[in-house]
């Protein structure tokens, strides 16, 4: 089992709609929870924190759920410009001394 | 403020050969993290360093080395190149602070190694 696990894509799907990524984890003593986005060919770009508490930023919105040792990313009302490449982020450590990436999914959004 | 900064951009190895990638972190930050990605994939952990002092290390072969300098900036060394070491090499800093925010990593555009 892979120790981060993400929806495997790719997601098509047209402007304005509602979009949920999930992504799970394997080891209970993860520390800190991302949510980043890579475009073609560039570096990955933080997108969000996750905390158990939830969070939102605008059209996203995080989620965390230690017990079930699953995130979700929720994008609503999508733009073309939202598709990229979203990756979950798991750190096992204070300052990521083991940080593990999802594989990612691959979002298209259509006009 | 300048980001991470990464050198070269592109590098065309051929098998056998060693290379040298630099990386500086955003002013402030005391930890780099070296990773690897190849195309269709998500990066895979290298290495850590804080303050000069490796602390964590993915499942690479022993021909892969790094280090940390006194003003932060990093090398990441690989030795006897392997076709299968292509890919785009990705460095990005951290502050290292208590909270979750700390961990929060900021990548560089990456050095794309060809090995030929």
């Amino acid at each position: 089992r892979k120790e981060v696990e993400q929806d495997p894509g790719p997601f098509n799907v047209p402007e304005g709609a509602t979009v949920a990524f999930n992504c799970t984890y394997s080891n209970s003593a993860s520390q800190s929870f991302f949510w980043y986005r890579q475009d073609c060919r560039k570096e990955p770009k933080l997108l969000m924190s996750v905390y158990s508490s939830g969070n939102e930023d605008g059209r996203f919105t995080a989620q965390l759920n230690r017990a079930s040792q699953y995130i979700s990313l929720l994008i609503r009302d999508s733009k073309l410009s939202d598709s990229a490449t979203y990756l979950c982020v798991v750190n096992m450590g204070t300052g990521g001394f083991k940080t593990i990436f999802g594989a990612g999914t691959r979002l298209f959004v259509k006009a | 403020d300048a980001g991470v900064t990464q050198s070269p951009t592109h590098l065309i190895k051929t098998r056998g050969q060693h290379v040298t990638l630099r990386c500086s972190p955003i002013s402030g930050h005391k930890s780099v993290s070296w990773y690897q990605q190849v195309l269709g994939q998500g990066p895979q952990f290298i290495f850590q360093y804080y303050e000069k002092e490796e602390r964590g290390r993915g499942n690479f072969p022993d021909r892969f080395s790094a280090r940390q300098f006194p003003n932060y900036s990093s090398e990441l060394n690989v030795n006897a190149l392997l076709l299968g070491d292509s890919a785009l090499y990705l460095c990005a800093s951290s502050l290292i602070q208590r909270g979750s925010q700390g961990d929060t990593q900021y990548f560089g555009p990456g050095t794309r190694l060809t090995v030929l």
